[in-house]
């Protein structure tokens, strides 16, 4: 399976400043996917990011507080802009590498916005 | 509409007993993929396991086992002589296989804690 790298571990961060979560992976892989956690809850699907094309957004997310690149085949970063304590959440990147080990899954990044 | 719904919010257990996690699914699709992923108090999801639509034989991991029915749309998920280090928060997730969109539906979680 892909092993995935993820950056910042965690972060605080001050109210209306952006923060960028980078993520690399060991192999190349189509999609990219990015997932938000807020505190207690499951996991949301933020965008689907694709090599070579914009990012995919679900319903409730727009690019202008998510966006995100995809600049190859390895590597995207996410970044949450103008940042409200509501935003505070894990966020995680995640890809379906190999199709018997499912999706693998960074090790998330935890924001909090102060 | 897809939709995993996880109907135990917490579960609290005593060491060495048995517990079996739900998970109730709803998809369209004929052809899908059921997922299980633990989540420690690290924050990190922990791939568990992965099935198909088409395959509904169970599975035996260790401590772990998954009971994948069709006919009642449930994947649920029993650790055997549970451990401490079975605490965590267990997710189900559903994602289709048609398009390749990638996207998994998540269950809202099933928090297990398991006392020495």
């Amino acid at each position: 399976s892909a092993v995935i790298s993820q950056k910042p571990s965690r972060d605080i961060c001050q109210r209306g400043t952006s923060l960028t979560i980078q993520c690399q992976v060991d192999s190349q892989v189509t999609m990219m996917f990015w997932y938000r956690q807020q505190p207690g809850q499951s996991l949301t699907l933020i965008a689907t990011a694709n090599q070579g094309s914009e990012a995919t957004y679900e319903s409730g997310f727009v690019i202008d507080k998510f966006p995100i690149s995809r600049p190859n085949l390895t590597f995207s970063t996410l970044t949450v802009s103008n940042m409200s304590p509501e935003d505070s959440s894990i966020y995680l990147c995640s890809v379906d590498k190999d199709r018997v080990y499912g999706y693998t899954f960074g090790s998330g990044t935890r924001l909090t916005v102060v | 509409a897809q939709k995993v719904t996880q109907a135990q919010t917490e579960i609290s257990v005593v060491e060495k007993e048995d517990v079996t996690l739900d998970c109730v699914y709803e998809t369209r699709d004929t052809t899908y993929y059921l997922f299980w992923y633990k989540q420690p108090p690290s924050g990190e999801l922990v791939f568990l396991i992965r099935r198909n639509s088409f395959d509904e034989q169970n599975e035996i991991s260790g401590r772990y086992s998954w009971n994948f029915q069709k006919s009642t749309s449930s994947f649920n998920f029993t650790i055997t002589a549970s451990q401490v280090v079975d605490s965590a928060v267990y997710f189900c997730a559903l994602s289709e296989a048609r398009g390749n969109t990638g996207k998994l539906i998540f269950g809202q979680g099933t928090t297990l804690q398991v006392k020495p």
